[in-house]
C-alpha cells in the first residue's frame, strides 16, 4: 500500500477555474502535511502547509485538512497558466525527532488560457 | 541573501567514478536533508542529518555516503556501488529541533547523468 497517494493527472483546467488536488495517506499517526509545487526541471517550492483539521487559506490558495478520512487537499481559486506545474503532498508522521517527509508522486496541472 | 545552494547544476560521470555532489546553506538550520527524483516519481530520501557530526539513512542509502562536518554543508557521494544513478538529486534543509511545525526547503538540484 502507497503510503501518500496522488492522482498523477494530467489535472487540465480553464484559466479562472478552480483547480482541486487531492491527497491521500495511509498513517494514521500523520500530523504535518504540505504542498510543494514543481516546476518542470525546478526543484519544489513550499506552497501551504497544515496541521490541523479545517481549512487554512493563503491568497488563492487554501489546503484542506481531514485527518479522519486521512485526506488533504489543495484548491487553487482563479487558476493562472503560470499555475501550471507538479504539485506535491509530502506528509510527516509525527514532531518530535521524526524528521521524515513522505512525498507522493504528484499530480501535474495544465492551465489552459 | 539566505538560501540553499548546490552544485553543480549539472555534473556527467562514467560508469565506475565515484561523485560528489555540494550542498550549502545559510539559513543557520540544524537538519539537511538529500532525496532523489526520478522521472515521474516522487522524492526518496538518500540520507538526512539532524546535528553536525551526525547523519542517518533514508530509504535508499545504497550507493551512497555523506558527511555533516560543517552546520551549514551536507555533501553527498554517488559511489560506483550505486546502480542506477541518473537522477535529479535535491538537497534541502530545515530548522529542525523537534517542532511539529519544521518545514523543509530545498536547493535548486543537481542533475546527474552517468554515460
Amino acid at each position: 500500500q502507497k503510503e501518500v497517494e496522488q492522482n498523477s493527472g494530467p489535472l487540465s483546467v480553464p484559466e479562472g477555474a478552480i483547480a482541486s488536488l487531492n491527497c491521500t495517506y495511509s498513517d494514521r499517526g500523520s500530523q504535518s502535511f504540505f504542498w510543494y509545487r514543481q516546476y518542470s526541471g525546478k526543484s519544489p517550492e513550499l506552497i501551504m502547509s497544515i496541521y490541523s483539521n479545517g481549512d487554512k487559506e493563503d491568497g488563492r490558495f487554501t489546503a484542506q485538512l481531514n485527518k479522519a478520512s486521512q485526506y488533504v487537499s489543495l484548491l487553487i481559486r482563479d487558476s493562472q497558466p503560470s499555475d501550471s506545474a507538479t504539485y506535491l503532498c509530502a506528509v510527516r508522521r509525527s514532531g518530535g525527532s521524526n524528521y521524515k517527509l513522505t512525498f507522493g508522486k504528484g499530480t501535474l496541472l495544465t492551465v489552459n488560457p | 541573501d539566505g538560501g540553499i545552494t548546490q552544485s553543480p547544476k549539472y555534473l556527467f560521470r562514467k560508469e565506475g567514478q565515484n561523485v560528489t555532489l555540494s550542498c550549502e546553506q545559510n539559513l543557520n538550520h540544524d537538519a539537511m536533508y538529500w532525496y532523489r527524483q526520478d522521472p515521474g516519481q516522487g522524492l526518496r530520501l538518500i540520507y538526512y542529518s539532524q546535528i553536525v557530526n551526525d547523519f542517518q539513512k533514508g530509504d535508499i542509502a545504497e550507493g551512497y555516503s555523506v558527511s555533516r562536518e560543517k552546520k551549514e554543508s551536507f555533501p553527498l557521494t554517488v559511489t560506483s556501488a550505486q546502480k542506477n544513478p541518473t537522477a535529479f538529486y535535491l538537497c534541502a534543509s530545515s530548522a529542525g529541533q523537534g517542532r511539529s511545525t519544521d518545514t523543509q526547503y530545498f536547493g535548486p538540484g543537481t542533475r546527474l547523468t552517468v554515460l
